[in-house]
């Protein structure tokens, strides 16, 4: 069966700081990826999907970058970190028919 | 763009109550729809999925409807318990890796 791990589970970085987070899936091959942020009280949005090794389209203009060094590897990078990145962060995986979301990353930036 | 809405934003019910979440999409063009649940904190789990031609999925004391042409879906849940009490997102595809999603409903169940 396929699964997707998250890490870390939880964050607190200084603005200004750099950011990694990563995202793993087991069990599939040349899965589409996915990273998205929830803010509180806001709905999903989608930062960045990756069809493969390489591959990465953004959706929203931000200081948030993200890279794909392997089939089942997804990272969210920046450089320095805002105020307004605080939130979760939901790494995704996709069959082309039904979206798989990993446990999830807590990022507070104070 | 695709615009997501569901309501309400929250609800109480009584455990043992049936319930009806409610979910409606701006462009009726999908590919599918797919209701999660969310616990605080956590990721979210994938409860339905309905293809644009299908009319309703059941998966135990869930059942999910679709009307594309009115852009409207909604999240049945019968004898509800204290276990269901999560946020519920539904979300509707539009493209290959274009999931729009609702801003959720909060369900508390009361025991």
């Amino acid at each position: 069966s396929q699964t997707i791990h998250q890490w870390p589970a939880t964050l607190v970085q200084p603005v200004g700081s750099p950011l990694s987070l990563e995202c793993t899936v087991e069990g599939t091959s040349n899965p589409n990826l996915y990273w998205y942020r929830q803010a509180a009280g806001r709905g999903l949005q989608l930062l960045f999907y990756s069809v493969g090794i390489g591959q990465i389209s953004s959706e929203v203009p931000q200081n948030l970058s993200a890279s794909r060094p392997q089939d089942r590897q997804f990272i969210l990078s920046s450089k320095k970190l805002l105020l307004s990145d605080s939130g979760f962060y939901l790494c995704a995986w996709s069959d082309r028919l039904e979206q798989y979301f990993g446990p999830g990353t807590r990022l507070t930036v104070t | 763009k695709q615009e997501v809405t569901q309501i309400p934003a929250a609800l109480s019910v009584p455990e043992g109550e049936n319930l009806v979440l409610n979910c409606s999409f701006t462009d009726s063009a999908i590919y599918n729809l797919q209701w999660f649940r969310q616990d605080p904190g956590k990721g979210l789990t994938s409860l339905l999925l309905i293809q644009s031609s299908q009319r309703e999925q059941t998966s135990g004391r869930l059942n999910a409807s679709l009307d594309k042409s009115s852009g409207r879906s909604t999240l049945y849940i019968a004898a509800s318990q204290p276990g269901d009490s999560a946020t519920y997102l539904c979300a509707v595809r539009t493209g290959a890796n274009n999931l729009f999603f609702g801003t959720g409903t909060r369900l508390t169940v009361i025991p």
